[in-house]
Protein backbone atom coordinates (compact mmCIF):
# COMPACT_ATOMS: atom_id res chain seq x y z
CA UNK A 1 0.00 0.00 0.00
CA UNK A 2 2.95 2.12 0.48
CA UNK A 3 4.55 1.58 -2.44
CA UNK A 4 5.44 3.82 -5.81
CA UNK A 5 6.33 2.10 -8.65
CA UNK A 6 8.47 4.06 -11.10
CA UNK A 7 9.23 3.12 -14.79
CA UNK A 8 11.70 3.05 -16.92
CA UNK A 9 14.28 1.95 -15.26
CA UNK A 10 16.65 3.94 -17.16
CA UNK A 11 16.22 6.01 -20.41
CA UNK A 12 18.34 7.27 -23.67
CA UNK A 13 16.56 10.52 -25.26
CA UNK A 14 18.09 12.45 -28.28
CA UNK A 15 18.84 15.85 -27.27
CA UNK A 16 15.36 17.91 -28.37
CA UNK A 17 13.37 14.87 -28.09
CA UNK A 18 10.27 13.97 -24.94
CA UNK A 19 11.96 12.35 -22.05
CA UNK A 20 8.75 10.49 -20.09
CA UNK A 21 9.05 8.85 -17.07
CA UNK A 22 5.59 7.06 -15.28
CA UNK A 23 5.02 6.09 -11.53
CA UNK A 24 1.93 4.64 -10.68
CA UNK A 25 0.33 4.54 -6.66
CA UNK A 26 -1.83 2.14 -4.43
CA UNK A 27 -2.77 4.57 -1.46
CA UNK A 28 -5.74 6.78 -2.13
CA UNK A 29 -4.26 8.63 1.23
CA UNK A 30 -1.05 10.23 -0.70
CA UNK A 31 -1.71 13.77 -1.47
CA UNK A 32 1.51 15.67 -2.61
CA UNK A 33 3.33 14.25 -6.24
CA UNK A 34 6.66 15.64 -6.02
CA UNK A 35 9.06 14.85 -8.84
CA UNK A 36 13.04 14.68 -7.83
CA UNK A 37 15.79 15.16 -10.00
CA UNK A 38 19.46 13.85 -8.54
CA UNK A 39 23.33 14.15 -10.09
CA UNK A 40 25.66 12.08 -9.26
CA UNK A 41 27.23 12.78 -5.70
CA UNK A 42 24.41 15.17 -5.03
CA UNK A 43 21.11 15.05 -2.78
CA UNK A 44 17.64 14.71 -4.59
CA UNK A 45 16.55 18.28 -5.71
CA UNK A 46 12.51 19.35 -5.80
CA UNK A 47 12.14 19.69 -9.42
CA UNK A 48 8.49 19.89 -9.57
CA UNK A 49 5.14 18.82 -8.16
CA UNK A 50 1.53 18.16 -8.00
CA UNK A 51 -1.77 17.61 -5.72
CA UNK A 52 -4.35 15.35 -6.84
CA UNK A 53 -6.99 18.38 -7.48
CA UNK A 54 -4.96 18.99 -10.93
CA UNK A 55 -4.95 17.42 -13.68
CA UNK A 56 -1.56 18.69 -15.36
CA UNK A 57 1.09 21.31 -13.96
CA UNK A 58 3.58 22.65 -16.45
CA UNK A 59 7.24 24.45 -15.37
CA UNK A 60 9.31 25.65 -18.15
CA UNK A 61 10.28 22.04 -19.97
CA UNK A 62 8.79 20.16 -17.40
CA UNK A 63 4.99 18.80 -16.81
CA UNK A 64 3.46 16.84 -14.58
CA UNK A 65 0.10 14.80 -15.81
CA UNK A 66 -1.67 13.36 -13.08
CA UNK A 67 -4.91 10.40 -13.26
CA UNK A 68 -6.46 10.05 -10.00
CA UNK A 69 -9.05 7.68 -11.22
CA UNK A 70 -5.80 5.72 -12.66
CA UNK A 71 -3.51 6.58 -9.77
CA UNK A 72 -0.85 7.45 -11.84
CA UNK A 73 1.28 10.31 -13.18
CA UNK A 74 3.79 10.97 -15.20
CA UNK A 75 6.51 13.53 -15.28
CA UNK A 76 7.67 14.82 -18.99
CA UNK A 77 10.80 16.34 -20.04
CA UNK A 78 10.02 18.24 -23.22
CA UNK A 79 13.10 19.61 -25.54
CA UNK A 80 15.12 17.44 -23.12
CA UNK A 81 19.21 18.90 -22.90
CA UNK A 82 22.26 17.19 -22.13
CA UNK A 83 21.99 18.68 -19.21
CA UNK A 84 19.03 16.85 -17.95
CA UNK A 85 20.51 13.85 -17.69
CA UNK A 86 20.60 13.11 -14.12
CA UNK A 87 17.93 10.39 -11.90
CA UNK A 88 14.50 10.92 -11.67
CA UNK A 89 12.55 10.29 -8.73
CA UNK A 90 9.01 10.38 -8.12
CA UNK A 91 7.29 10.28 -4.50
CA UNK A 92 3.70 10.72 -2.82
CA UNK A 93 3.58 12.26 0.36
CA UNK A 94 0.75 11.97 3.07
CA UNK A 95 0.16 14.29 6.20
CA UNK A 96 1.11 11.95 9.64
CA UNK A 97 1.49 13.63 12.72
CA UNK A 98 3.19 16.43 12.58
CA UNK A 99 4.71 16.51 9.57
CA UNK A 100 4.44 14.44 6.18
CA UNK A 101 6.27 11.27 4.86
CA UNK A 102 7.51 10.75 1.50
CA UNK A 103 7.87 7.68 -0.16
CA UNK A 104 9.99 7.46 -3.13
CA UNK A 105 9.99 5.51 -5.76
CA UNK A 106 12.78 3.20 -7.55
CA UNK A 107 14.26 6.15 -9.74
CA UNK A 108 15.17 6.61 -13.30
CA UNK A 109 18.59 7.21 -14.97
CA UNK A 110 17.93 9.22 -18.00
CA UNK A 111 20.70 9.97 -20.56
CA UNK A 112 20.34 12.83 -22.78
CA UNK A 113 22.24 11.96 -26.45
CA UNK A 114 24.12 14.56 -28.79
CA UNK B 1 20.57 30.95 1.79
CA UNK B 2 23.23 27.57 2.84
CA UNK B 3 21.99 24.25 2.16
CA UNK B 4 21.92 21.57 4.24
CA UNK B 5 25.61 20.07 4.92
CA UNK B 6 26.17 16.57 5.91
CA UNK B 7 29.54 15.69 7.20
CA UNK B 8 31.81 13.15 6.13
CA UNK B 9 31.05 12.95 2.54
CA UNK B 10 32.52 9.54 2.68
CA UNK B 11 33.15 7.24 5.21
CA UNK B 12 34.71 3.22 4.63
CA UNK B 13 34.47 1.15 8.04
CA UNK B 14 34.75 -2.66 8.83
CA UNK B 15 31.45 -4.54 9.55
CA UNK B 16 30.97 -4.39 13.71
CA UNK B 17 32.24 -0.93 14.38
CA UNK B 18 30.30 2.23 14.50
CA UNK B 19 29.73 5.51 12.96
CA UNK B 20 28.27 8.54 13.81
CA UNK B 21 27.24 10.89 10.68
CA UNK B 22 25.99 14.63 11.25
CA UNK B 23 23.78 17.03 9.67
CA UNK B 24 23.08 21.05 10.11
CA UNK B 25 19.84 21.43 8.29
CA UNK B 26 18.63 25.10 6.96
CA UNK B 27 18.46 27.97 9.42
CA UNK B 28 14.83 27.75 10.69
CA UNK B 29 13.51 24.69 9.56
CA UNK B 30 11.94 23.22 12.53
CA UNK B 31 11.76 19.41 10.18
CA UNK B 32 14.46 17.14 10.15
CA UNK B 33 14.73 14.19 8.09
CA UNK B 34 17.06 11.07 8.01
CA UNK B 35 16.79 9.01 4.93
CA UNK B 36 18.70 5.89 3.81
CA UNK B 37 19.33 5.53 0.14
CA UNK B 38 20.80 2.64 -1.12
CA UNK B 39 22.40 1.95 -4.21
CA UNK B 40 19.70 2.00 -7.55
CA UNK B 41 16.64 2.44 -5.20
CA UNK B 42 15.03 5.66 -3.85
CA UNK B 43 15.21 7.38 -0.34
CA UNK B 44 13.44 5.56 2.34
CA UNK B 45 12.62 7.24 5.58
CA UNK B 46 14.45 6.46 9.05
CA UNK B 47 13.71 9.03 11.21
CA UNK B 48 11.47 12.65 11.27
CA UNK B 49 12.12 15.05 13.66
CA UNK B 50 9.97 18.28 14.39
CA UNK B 51 12.09 20.80 16.10
CA UNK B 52 14.00 18.03 18.57
CA UNK B 53 11.41 15.46 19.33
CA UNK B 54 10.29 12.48 17.13
CA UNK B 55 7.51 12.37 14.77
CA UNK B 56 8.17 9.21 13.03
CA UNK B 57 10.90 6.58 13.40
CA UNK B 58 9.10 3.56 12.51
CA UNK B 59 11.50 2.44 9.54
CA UNK B 60 14.64 3.05 11.81
CA UNK B 61 16.40 -0.44 13.04
CA UNK B 62 16.60 0.47 16.48
CA UNK B 63 18.59 -2.48 17.33
CA UNK B 64 21.39 -0.84 15.49
CA UNK B 65 20.93 3.05 14.42
CA UNK B 66 20.06 5.83 16.80
CA UNK B 67 19.44 9.85 16.13
CA UNK B 68 19.07 12.87 18.10
CA UNK B 69 18.43 16.52 17.18
CA UNK B 70 19.76 18.40 20.38
CA UNK B 71 18.38 21.80 20.41
CA UNK B 72 16.42 21.33 17.63
CA UNK B 73 18.98 22.47 15.13
CA UNK B 74 22.15 20.00 14.63
CA UNK B 75 21.36 16.15 14.34
CA UNK B 76 23.29 13.11 14.39
CA UNK B 77 23.13 9.76 12.91
CA UNK B 78 24.81 6.64 14.77
CA UNK B 79 25.24 2.75 13.71
CA UNK B 80 26.38 0.60 16.17
CA UNK B 81 27.48 -2.17 15.50
CA UNK B 82 27.43 -1.50 11.55
CA UNK B 83 26.34 -4.32 8.90
CA UNK B 84 27.35 -5.40 5.56
CA UNK B 85 23.79 -4.16 3.89
CA UNK B 86 23.92 -0.98 5.96
CA UNK B 87 26.54 0.35 2.89
CA UNK B 88 24.25 3.57 1.82
CA UNK B 89 23.98 7.03 0.80
CA UNK B 90 22.95 8.41 3.95
CA UNK B 91 20.71 11.70 3.03
CA UNK B 92 19.45 14.86 5.73
CA UNK B 93 16.87 16.71 4.92
CA UNK B 94 14.99 19.79 6.13
CA UNK B 95 12.05 21.61 5.67
CA UNK B 96 9.78 24.56 7.24
CA UNK B 97 6.62 24.00 4.62
CA UNK B 98 5.48 20.64 5.50
CA UNK B 99 5.34 19.53 1.60
CA UNK B 100 9.50 20.79 0.55
CA UNK B 101 12.02 18.66 1.37
CA UNK B 102 15.75 20.18 0.73
CA UNK B 103 18.40 17.22 0.47
CA UNK B 104 21.99 17.34 1.63
CA UNK B 105 24.54 16.24 -0.47
CA UNK B 106 24.70 12.78 1.82
CA UNK B 107 27.54 10.71 3.46
CA UNK B 108 28.36 7.42 1.66
CA UNK B 109 29.02 5.01 4.22
CA UNK B 110 30.59 1.67 2.59
CA UNK B 111 30.82 -1.12 5.07
CA UNK B 112 33.81 -3.75 4.59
Amino acid sequence: QQQVKQSPQSLIVQKGGISIINCAYENTAFDYFPWYQQFPGKGPALLIAIRPDVSEKKEGRFTISFNKSAKQFSLHIMDSQPGDSATYFCAASMETGGGNKLTFGTGTQLKVEL
Amino acid sequence: EAGVAQSPRYKIIEKRQSVAFWCNPISGHATLYWYQQILGQGPKLLIQFQNNGVVDDSQLPKDRFSAERLKGVDSTLKIQPAKLEDSAVYLCASSWQPREQYFGPGTRLTVT
